[in-house]
């Protein structure tokens, strides 16, 4: 199986920051690694896909980078309805893992 | 407007089975995976299970394997987990979630039910 690592595992921020939540493959995924956006009480959202493609109705702040084993996800300016959990996973075989997300909290 | 909505959540004491189901709409075709991933309290995200359009491919976490089945019913637009000896390392809040426009399990999840809680205890 392929192991998928966050970092950070948490961090404080506030509004306006900006945010850079890194990921690492354990193997080479092209660029198959997908992020999420988790709030309490809701389902996980697709934000990226395929490393670097916004899902359609995500805000511009956000942005994914990265081919092989290291990606990124940016947060260009931090807003009040991003403070949740951030998951990246590899979509790149099964069984599809993700990180042990990134929780984003208020400074 | 596609929609997910799992249902079939319940209390069962350990060794219990329990059956959830997961109704999708909003698809004109029926090339689209379907997975269940887990959220348990205090954990990360968990992938589960996942079949296939066709229900030629369908794979299980080693987790759950041999003790959970994976089915999916196209023309009721319906996916299925048949969950049997179950243990407290089980009780999560279990997800239905579509990978669309793929002939395998793999992608991204593009679609998210809100979720079915399956809790686990005597």
């Amino acid at each position: 199986d392929i192991q998928m690592t966050q970092s950070p595992s948490s961090l404080s921020a506030s509004v306006g920051d900006r945010v850079t939540i890194t990921c690492r493959a354990s193997q080479t995924i092209s660029d198959s690694l997908n992020w999420y956006q988790h709030k309490p009480g809701q389902a996980p959202n697709l934000l990226i896909f395929a490393a670097s493609n916004m899902e359609g109705r995500v805000p511009s702040r956000f942005s994914g980078s990265g081919y092989g084993t290291d990606f990124t996800l940016t947060i260009s300016s931090l807003q009040p309805e991003d403070f949740a959990t951030y998951y990246c996973q590899q979509g790149y075989s099964v069984p599809p893992t993700f990180g042990q997300g990134t929780k984003v909290e208020i400074k | 407007e596609v929609q997910v909505v799992e249902s079939g959540g319940g209390l069962v004491q350990p060794g219990g089975s329990l059956r959830l189901s997961c109704v999708v709409s909003g698809f004109t075709y029926d090339d689209y995976a379907l997975h269940w991933v887990r959220h348990s309290p205090g954990k990360g995200l968990e992938w589960v299970s996942g079949i296939s359009w066709n229900s030629d491919y369908i794979g299980h976490a080693d987790s759950v394997k041999g003790r959970f089945t994976t089915s999916r019913d196209n023309a009721k637009n319906s996916l299925y987990l048949q969950l049997t000896s179950l243990t407290s390392e089980d009780t999560a809040l279990y997800y239905c979630a579509v990978v669309s426009g793929v002939d395998g399990l793999e992608g991204a999840f593009d679609y998210w039910g809100q979720g079915t809680l399956v809790t686990v205890s005597s």
